[in-house]
C-alpha cells in the first residue's frame, strides 16, 4: 500500500533560521512526488514535482530534493510569509487515475 | 476560469439532510478529483473523473456519497443522510491530462459542518 509520512508535524523557526522538512514514502513505482503549500482556509498550492531520484528543484527560498525513499524540502533563510502547512504527496505507477496519496503535513511557523 | 472554483465555501447542515457540493474546474482540464480533509488528517482521495471514462470511485467512504460530472466540466459531490463524521473540508482539483506529469490544481474547498 502506498504511504507517505511527514516529519516533523510542526516546526517553529526564527526568521533567517534555515531548516528542512522530511517526507518519507513507500510506493509501488513512483510516478511523481509533489510538494504543496496550504495556507489556513485555502486549498493546497502547487510548489514542486519531482520524478526521479537525484532530482532537485528550487523556487525562491525553497529547494526540494528526492531519493528513492524520501524527499526533503529545504528552507533557506525563511521569512514570516513562509509560514504555512507543507504537504507532500506521491503518485504511484499503479494508482488508478493518478490520485495523490498525501502525508499529514508539516505546519511551519516562522517568527520575526 | 482562472482557477478551480468551489461552492459553497461553507455549508452547515443538520444530521440526516442531503448536501450538494459543486466544483468548476480550470477550463480545458480533462481530469477532476475530489478529496476530503478532516481535522488532523491528511487529504483523502474520494473520486476521479477523466474525460468520458468511467469514474474511479474507489475512495468513496460509503454509498451515501456519490458524484457526477456533467458535460466533462462541472462536478457535483452529493452526500445523502449526512452524519457528523462527514464534517470536513471537501477539496476539488483538476489537471490537464492524466499522465505521469499531471499536476493537480486545487480549489479553496467547501467546509462542511454537520450538526
Amino acid at each position: 500500500e502506498d504511504q507517505v509520512t511527514q516529519s516533523p508535524e510542526a516546526l517553529r523557526l526564527q526568521e533567517g533560521e534555515s531548516s528542512s522538512l522530511n517526507c518519507s514514502y513507500t510506493v509501488s513505482g513512483l510516478r511523481g512526488l509533489f510538494w504543496y503549500r496550504q495556507d489556513p482556509g485555502k486549498g493546497p498550492e502547487f510548489l514542486f514535482t519531482l520524478y526521479s531520484a537525484g532530482e532537485e528543484k528550487e523556487k525562491e527560498r525553497l529547494k526540494a530534493t528526492l531519493t528513492k525513499k524520501e524527499s526533503f524540502l529545504h528552507i533557506t533563510a525563511p521569512k514570516p510569509e513562509d509560514s504555512a502547512t507543507y504537504l507532500c504527496a506521491v503518485q504511484g505507477a499503479y494508482n488508478q487515475g493518478g490520485k495523490l496519496i498525501f502525508g499529514q503535513g508539516t505546519e511551519l511557523s516562522v517568527k520575526p | 476560469g482562472a482557477g478551480v472554483s468551489q461552492s459553497p465555501s461553507n455549508k452547515v447542515t443538520e444530521k440526516g439532510k442531503d448536501v450538494e457540493l459543486r466544483c468548476d474546474p480550470i477550463s480545458g482540464h480533462t481530469a477532476l478529483y475530489w478529496y476530503r480533509q478532516s481535522l488532523g488528517q491528511g487529504l483523502e482521495f474520494l473520486i476521479y473523473f477523466q474525460g468520458n471514462s468511467a469514474p474511479d470511485k474507489s475512495g468513496l467512504p460509503s454509498d451515501r456519497f456519490s458524484a457526477e460530472r456533467t458535460g466533462g466540466s462541472v462536478s457535483t459531490l452529493t452526500i445523502q443522510r449526512t452524519q457528523q463524521e462527514d464534517s470536513a473540508v471537501y477539496l476539488c482539483a483538476s489537471s490537464l491530462v492524466r499522465t505521469a506529469k499531471n499536476i493537480q490544481y486545487f480549489g479553496a474547498g467547501t467546509r462542511l459542518s454537520v450538526l
